[in-house]
Formats: structure tokens, sequence, C-alpha cells
């Protein structure tokens, strides 16, 4: 089986470019996740989606982050403008809620910002 | 204010001995807690779990044991093996998937 698919697995871009980081979670789940690793804040949640609905966003640091699920197996994560504070790895995980708790991340992004 | 915290960032044992890894949170409304594993370059792998209702739950070499009195849990691994080493993230839920996670504690086992 596939697991949780994200791309780019890097992307190396300019300050104030766009960047677009994608997410395809595994068939079946119902909820989807976005993770930001950085050395000095860890492994925190920016938002998560339910059926295709954002329910908690409250880690999105900035406007300039936004997040959309347009169906079940495809999700976006955008930064625009991006600045260096924005690199980072990210990472997209998916679970079927109300099976149990257990996440299934993909590789990452490992996302520059120069 | 971080709810989930793993204290000692890194752990050395010597392969065959007992590995064991902390974890402290603080969100009394957190019921279920997970441990990751990670090695470079790949995402977090879930390894086991445990329900806040019980104290112990054990998947082969791996084990971990919750003290809701003490907020703490902890991950036992026996005996350790070189391929055990990686970073192990310590989770606690409350909503079915969001979790929270520590900082992690690479541990490295050597031959």
């Amino acid at each position: 089986d596939a697991g949780v698919i994200q791309s780019p697995r890097h992307e190396v871009t300019e300050m104030g470019q766009e960047v677009t980081l994608r997410c395809k979670p595994i068939s079946g789940h119902n909820s989807l996740f976005w993770y930001r690793q950085t050395m000095m804040r860890g492994l925190e949640l920016l938002i998560y989606f339910n059926n295709n609905v954002p329910i908690d966003d409250s880690g999105m640091p900035e406007d300039r982050f936004s997040a959309k699920m347009p169906n079940a197996s495809f999700s976006t994560l955008k930064i625009q403008p991006s600045e260096p504070r924005d690199s980072a790895v990210y990472f997209c995980a998916s679970t079927l809620r109300g099976y149990n708790e257990k996440l299934f991340f993909g590789s990452g992004t490992q996302l520059s910002v120069l | 204010d971080q709810q989930v915290k793993q204290n000692s960032p890194s752990l050395s044992v010597q392969e065959g001995r007992i590995s064991i890894l902390n974890c402290d949170y603080t969100n009394s409304m957190f019921d279920y807690f997970l441990w990751y594993k990670k090695y470079p370059a790949e995402g977090p792998t879930f390894l086991i779990s445990i329900s806040s209702i019980k104290d112990k739950n054990e998947d082969g070499r791996f084990t971990v044991f919750l003290n809701k009195s003490a907020k703490h849990l902890s991950l036992h691994i026996v005996p350790s093996q070189p391929g055990d080493s990686a970073v192990y993230f310590c989770a606690a839920s409350e909503d079915a998937g969001k979790s929270t996670f520590g900082d992690g504690t690479t541990l490295t086992v050597k031959p």
C-alpha cells in the first residue's frame, strides 16, 4: 500500500516567492494534518482537516500560510510570500479518525528560503 | 507552554541493554499517548501507544508505561539493538489524531 506522499521532497526558493507543498493521504483516511519541524520549536501542528474540512488552524503562524483540501486525496500548504524563517521540514500525516490515534507521516518536504 | 516534554535530548546505551526514554506532560485532558520513531530524511513512524485507562502496553521488545498521577510515561526497549538508533518522539492526544509532540530524544545504541 502506498503511504502518505508528499511533494516536492526538497524546495529551495528565494524570499518573497510563493511556495506550494503537496500531500496525498492514504486512501480511506479521513483526517489530514500538516506539521512543521524546526530546531527551535520541534514538531508543531499547523492545521488539520476532518473529511476535507479544516477543523483547527490555530497553529498556522501567519496569514502568509494557507492550506486547502479540495478532495479526500489531495491537500496543499501554501506560503505566500515566503520568508527565510519559514525554512523547515514540513510533514503531512493522515489517519482514520475514530479507529485509532496513530498518524501515518509522509517523508516531508525540506524547505529552504534564501 | 510546552505540554509534552522530553527532557533528555539524547541517550546512549550498549547493545543488548535496556533503553529507557522518558516523557512528561501537563495537560490532564490527554487521553492517548504514542511513541514514534524517526530516521533521518524520513517521516516519523508509529511505534507503540497506550490509552489513559491502562498503565502498561507491551509489543515485542517495546513497552510503554503510563503513570497518570505523575503525568509521566516511559518507553522501554529491551534488548536494545543498533537498528533502534533513531530519534524517538513522545506524543499525546486529546482529540482523535490531533497529537502534541515532544522535542524528541536521540537514541544511540552502540554495538
